[in-house]
């Protein structure tokens, strides 16, 4: 149990546009979802905590007018990068809380051009 | 993240032998903690918690330890399988929110 997916797992786009990441709670309910960013050879960086329902919590630092989330059900929340720059490149993990754990999915690649 | 230290980024352990993977926290606050393992291009998979209430927590061949008055936290692997060569992370969090981890360290399990 608690499979959490993301979609795409992989996505190259033009300086510009907007990418939509899609993170799913497979077999549980989560009324919490985070998203973090991880730059090489670095750990976790926490981007923003996802609450059903209610607005994201964004960490210091990170433009909410940029990243987009959205967590319109219990199963689905949905990072937006707006006006993607190369410098947006980087590898983004979803996890969804359940109980005192966080279980985490398998990330998306992001390639800005 | 400062809160969380994992002060080795590497460890190298014989396949059979026991790997010993450690992480030091400074907010005594914090009462959950957890080992996730990482692969490459992969995010983190659950391993192993253990709450404040308690000093040790066992699962087939994890064990996570936790030393409060130390603020030490660490796991091992007996016996370690190369399957095991991942990057380990130890995370701690508080209430259910914050979950902060350390930077990970590389086990390579040699056969």
């Amino acid at each position: 149990g608690a499979v959490v997916s993301q979609h795409p797992s992989w996505v190259i786009c033009k300086s510009g546009t907007s990418v939509k990441i899609e993170c799913r709670s497979l077999d549980f309910q989560a009324t919490t979802m985070f998203w973090y960013r991880q730059f090489p050879k670095q750990s976790l960086m926490l981007m923003a905590t996802s609450n059903e329902g209610s607005k994201a919590t964004y960490e210091q630092g990170v433009e909410k007018d940029k990243f987009l989330i959205n967590h319109a059900s219990l199963t689905l929340s949905t990072l937006t990068v707006t006006s993607a720059h190369p410098e947006d490149s980087s590898f983004y993990i979803c996890s969804a809380l359940r109980i005192q754990t966080q279980y985490f999915g398998p990330g998306t690649r992001l390639l800005v051009l | 993240d400062q809160q969380v230290k994992q002060n080795s980024p590497s460890l190298s352990v014989q396949e059979g032998r026991i790997s010993i993977l450690n992480c030091d926290y400074t907010n005594s606050m914090f009462d959950y903690f957890l080992w996730y393992k990482k692969y490459p291009a992969e995010g983190p998979t659950f391993l192993i918690s253990i709450s404040s209430i308690k000093d040790k927590n066992e699962d087939g061949r994890f064990t996570v330890f936790l030393n409060k008055s130390a603020k030490h936290l660490s796991l091992h692997i007996v016996p370690s399988q190369p399957g095991d060569s991942a990057v380990y992370f130890c995370a701690v969090t508080r209430n259910n929110n914050d979950m902060r981890f350390g930077a990970g360290t590389r086990l390579t399990v040699k056969p």
